[in-house]
């Protein structure tokens, strides 16, 4: 069974900090994608970023990047000039690219704080 | 573009009644999904759909069933409904392969008192 597991249940850091969040994932799967999503108060699941695990390149979109580590099997999540409005739930998810339904399974989330 | 649209955004539920939680996509996404995320948790697999007439449970099914009439259309239906189900219900859609990413609605917080 696959499985994705976030270590950090809560982080808060100041504002214009950078902030890591860890996530590890296990499956016996050589193709799969790996995303991160944000929640905010909203409840919307909004995806920050996505990576695709036969890219040795990692993701990066504007102020978030992935540090992915295949053999470790590890996505962590960079943020970097935080922001206020980066408060949120975040949640690491992996999907493998097998035959029939991609279904997503989640980690446990990280509640991120960014103080003022 | 409308996206998935969930219906209703709440509910309050007295134990064994029953309800169906609505979802429609307008994107022609083949591949439909419900998840539940309880307080503090990930979101949990309950159903999924990979066309109409098509459907297969997920991690956590008890409880519920669905239907996919339609390319568009994925409801969740809940049967007596238990305090154990008082979660935040999410529909979300993709193409195969995952590609383009996945589209998530906005959540029905449903209560069961």
């Amino acid at each position: 069974a696959q499985t994705v597991t976030q270590s950090q249940p809560e982080m808060s850091v100041q504002e214009a900090e950078t902030v890591t969040l860890s996530c590890t994932y296990d499956t016996s799967e050589n193709n799969y994608y790996l995303f991160w999503y944000k929640q905010p108060p909203s409840r919307q699941m909004i995806l920050v970023i996505r990576q695709e695990a036969y890219k040795q390149q990692n993701a990066t979109e504007n102020r978030f990047s992935v540090n992915f580590q295949k053999a470790a099997k590890s996505f962590s999540l960079k943020i970097s000039d935080s922001q206020l409005g980066d408060t949120a739930m975040y949640f690491c998810a992996f999907v493998p690219l097998i035959q029939g339904a991609q279904k997503l399974v989640f980690g446990q989330g990280t509640r991120l704080t960014i103080n003022p | 573009n409308a996206g998935v649209t969930q219906t209703p955004k709440f509910r309050i539920l007295k134990i064994g009644q029953s309800m169906t939680l609505q979802c429609t996509q307008d994107m022609n996404h083949n591949y439909m999904y419900w998840y539940r995320q309880d307080p503090g948790m990930g979101l949990k697999l309950i159903y999924y759909s990979v066309g109409a007439g098509i459907t297969d449970k997920g991690e956590v099914p008890n409880g519920y069933n669905v239907s996919r009439s339609t390319t568009e259309d994925f409801p969740l239906r809940l049967e007596l409904a238990a305090p154990s189900q008082t979660s935040v219900y999410f529909c979300a859609s993709s193409y195969p392969q995952g590609l383009g990413g996945y589209t998530f609605g906005s959540g029905t917080r449903l209560t069961v008192v």
